[in-house]
């Protein structure tokens, strides 16, 4: 069965300092995997998606299969990056499974 | 801010009574999703249709059920059988059924509170 696994429930990182939101999944398939985030008062929306190999607000996410993993990664964190962050993986058809989210607070 | 919207956006419902959500897209996209976000609990899918008079049960469909008469609509009715119905409901469409572009574009979510 398909599976996304956000393992940290909230992440506290300071501005400046580098930050990397963790996510694993498991599937059978040949995966494709995307990073959705909320902006506090917003809608949820696409980040990034591994297919395209982009770099969207400085978040970079690579996909590593041997070790099933889609981390996202920033070197520099700034204040406004500070959302709920979730990683999703694409089931059959047009369905996305979901990570149980991840909250990213910047401090100044 | 059109697309997607949602509406109400807070309801409040007493034990025992049906409510349905409504969720309209302009958007002429062929699927569309219903969800339910509950803090760490992600996202988790309810039901989804692929096109117009077809929907399929995602992974938590009891006490829902949804129709797809119009492309454009995909109402979501929450029946007195659901359990734990208090949540915040997400709605999201995608522009294909099976293509590359898999983006799914959210409405802003009806917070549901049962009494």
């Amino acid at each position: 069965a398909q599976r996304v696994t956000q393992p940290e429930k909230l992440l506290s990182v300071f501005k400046g300092a580098p930050v990397e939101l963790k996510c694993n999944y498991s599937y059978s398939g040949s995966p494709e995997l995307f990073w959705y985030v909320q902006y506090s008062r917003q809608r949820l929306q696409l980040l990034l998606r591994h297919i395209s190999r982009e770099s969207i607000k400085g978040f970079t996410a690579d996909l590593n299969k041997g070790e099933t993993s889609f981390h996202l990664k920033k070197p520099f964190a700034q204040e406004e990056d500070s959302a709920m962050y979730y990683c999703a993986l694409k089931n059959s058809g047009s369905r996305l499974t979901f990570g149980e989210g991840t909250q990213l607070t910047v401090n100044p | 801010d059109g697309g997607i919207t949602q509406s109400p956006k807070y309801l409040f419902r007493k034990e025992g009574q049906n409510v349905t959500l409504s969720c309209e897209q302009n958007l002429n996209h062929d699927a569309m999703y219903w969800y339910r976000q509950d803090p760490g609990q992600g996202l988790r899918l309810i039901y989804y249709s692929q096109i117009v008079n077809d929907f399929q049960k995602g992974d938590i469909a009891e006490g829902y059920s949804v129709s797809r008469e119009k492309k454009e609509s995909f109402p979501l009715t929450v029946t007195s059988a659901q359990k734990n119905p208090t949540a915040f409901y997400l709605c999201a469409s995608t522009p294909g059924l099976a293509g590359f572009d898999n983006e799914q574009f959210f409405g802003p979510g009806t917070r549901l509170t049962v009494l």
